[in-house]
């Protein structure tokens, strides 16, 4: 298995602002994800992140409000830009240990936006 | 595409009771399916998973779940009932053609009934 450890846990922010969250992993992960959920919803995939190489956004997310940073195997963090009520959701960060197996995931971080 | 189904919201049920949480799955090749419960103000928790092998999967908790491939279906399944497995549900697949992703089904929330 996998520890997450992602932080913040929740955070308050107000509208225009940007929050990063961060995504710590305890062993090396070739694809890390990041993933929005509104409370009690399912979850909606935002991009994979490859280390050393651009995001791979889903379709209706862009690298300018999502920009992502993979800057070693344990590690990403994911930025919520110039911030609206709308993006008030938790966000999950999640890894596989090899490709078609179990994935992992963080603890989540409540986001909301006034 | 790859994706799943949950076609209830809510699932209720008595303590002592077997519970069935229902998943269909529709996807190109062999499938890799998974069930993940969310308990509330928490991360998504793994509990089995359907590569290969034996139809009927054990998981955690107690779950176990049958795959079903003539009914492209990936039902949960537990014997006996607890209050606290009353949770968020989801159903998964994971995309192995295009980036591993996990795509997830819209959740069904069950409730255990004292």
């Amino acid at each position: 298995s996998a520890v997450i450890s992602q932080k913040p846990s929740r955070d308050i922010c107000q509208r225009g602002t940007s929050l990063t969250i961060q995504c710590q992993v305890d062993s090396q992960v070739t694809m890390m994800f990041w993933y929005r959920q509104q409370p009690g919803q399912s979850l909606t995939l935002i991009a994979t992140a490859n280390q050393g190489s651009e995001a791979t956004y889903e379709s209706g997310f862009v690298i300018d409000k999502f920009p992502i940073s993979r800057p070693n195997l344990t590690f990403s963090t994911l930025t919520v830009s110039n911030m609206s009520p709308e993006d008030s959701s938790i966000y999950l960060c999640s890894v596989a240990l090899r490709e078609g197996t179990e994935a992992f995931f963080g603890q989540g971080t409540r986001l909301t936006v006034v | 595409a790859q994706s799943v189904a949950q076609p209830e919201d809510q699932v209720n049920v008595a303590e002592g009771n077997p519970l069935t949480v229902k998943c269909t799955y529709s996807v190109s090749g062999n499938p890799y399916l998974f069930w993940y419960v969310q308990y509330p103000n928490r991360g998504l928790q793994f509990l089995l998973k359907y590569i290969t092998g034996d139809n009927l999967v054990k998981g955690s908790y107690g779950f176990e779940a049958e795959f079903n491939k003539s009914q492209t279906s990936f039902h949960l399944k537990k014997p006996s009932a607890l209050v606290s497995d009353s949770a968020l549900y989801f159903c998964a697949v994971r995309d192995i053609i295009n980036t591993d992703k996990l795509i997830f089904g819209t959740g069904t929330r069950l409730q255990v009934f004292p």
